[in-house]
């Protein structure tokens, strides 16, 4: 069975760009959540998807935005880069948060 | 006060040793918990689900205390691979809310 995945690995743009991640989930996980995580930082929760709606958003301003398609994957937007946009963006699918998350290997965004 | 709280180490553990560490949440109604392991720079994987009468899987231990609100993680005969930053994972009250609260991580370091 296939993992979640997340394209591109890296990422490199230039502070006021625009960047587009992709994932797709879990065959059968209709879910999909999103999570930042800064250099030697936690994990910080940014966008849940579920049914092609948003359930849910964490404390991000509004230039990160999403959306989640009919076949479930999903694209995470970030408008108007900043330096400190600069992280490990993960992209997780579940069947319901009791079954707990599986993580694709990240988008690794560096702005400069 | 943050929703999930670890002591964030290090623990430098000899090989063959036992290492215990804790993470306490703060939201009394939680209804899931998990062990997430994460390895430097890579994404969180699940070591294991924590269930109200404690389980076991091999070397690792999981507890919970619902009255005094932590959950607890025992590895027993450490190995060098153990090495990694272990993350408490609690999910909020209902699964419709559909995030999981992510704790900082707690750092184990196991030497020869």
């Amino acid at each position: 069975e296939a993992g979640v995945t997340q394209s591109p690995t890296h990422l490199i743009k230039t502070r006021g760009q625009q960047a587009t991640l992709r994932c797709s989930p879990i065959s059968g996980h209709t879910s999909v959540y999103w999570y930042q995580q800064a250099l030697g930082l936690g994990l910080q929760f940014l966008l849940w998807y579920d049914e092609g709606e948003e359930r849910n958003r964490g404390n991000f301003p509004p230039r990160f935005s999403g959306r989640q398609f009919p076949n479930y994957s999903s694209e995470l937007n970030v408008n108007a880069l900043e330096l400190e946009d600069s992280a490990l963006y993960l992209c997780a699918s579940s069947l319901a948060p009791s079954y707990g998350y599986t993580f694709g290997s990240g988008t690794r965004l560096t702005v400069v | 006060r943050k929703e999930v709280e670890q002591d964030p180490g290090p623990f430098n553990v000899p090989e063959g040793a036992t290492v215990a560490f804790n993470c306490t949440y703060s939201n009394s109604a939680s209804q899931s918990f998990f062990w997430y392991r994460q390895d430097c720079r890579k994404e969180p994987k699940l070591l294991m689900s924590v269930y109200s009468s404690g389980n076991e899987d091999g070397r690792f231990t999981a507890q919970l205390n619902r009255a005094s609100q932590y959950i607890s993680l025992l590895i027993r005969d450490s190995k060098l691979s153990d090495s990694a930053t272990y993350l408490c994972v609690v999910s909020m009250t209902t699964d419709s809310w559909g995030k999981l609260q992510f704790g900082a991580g707690t750092q184990v370091v196991v030497t020869p």
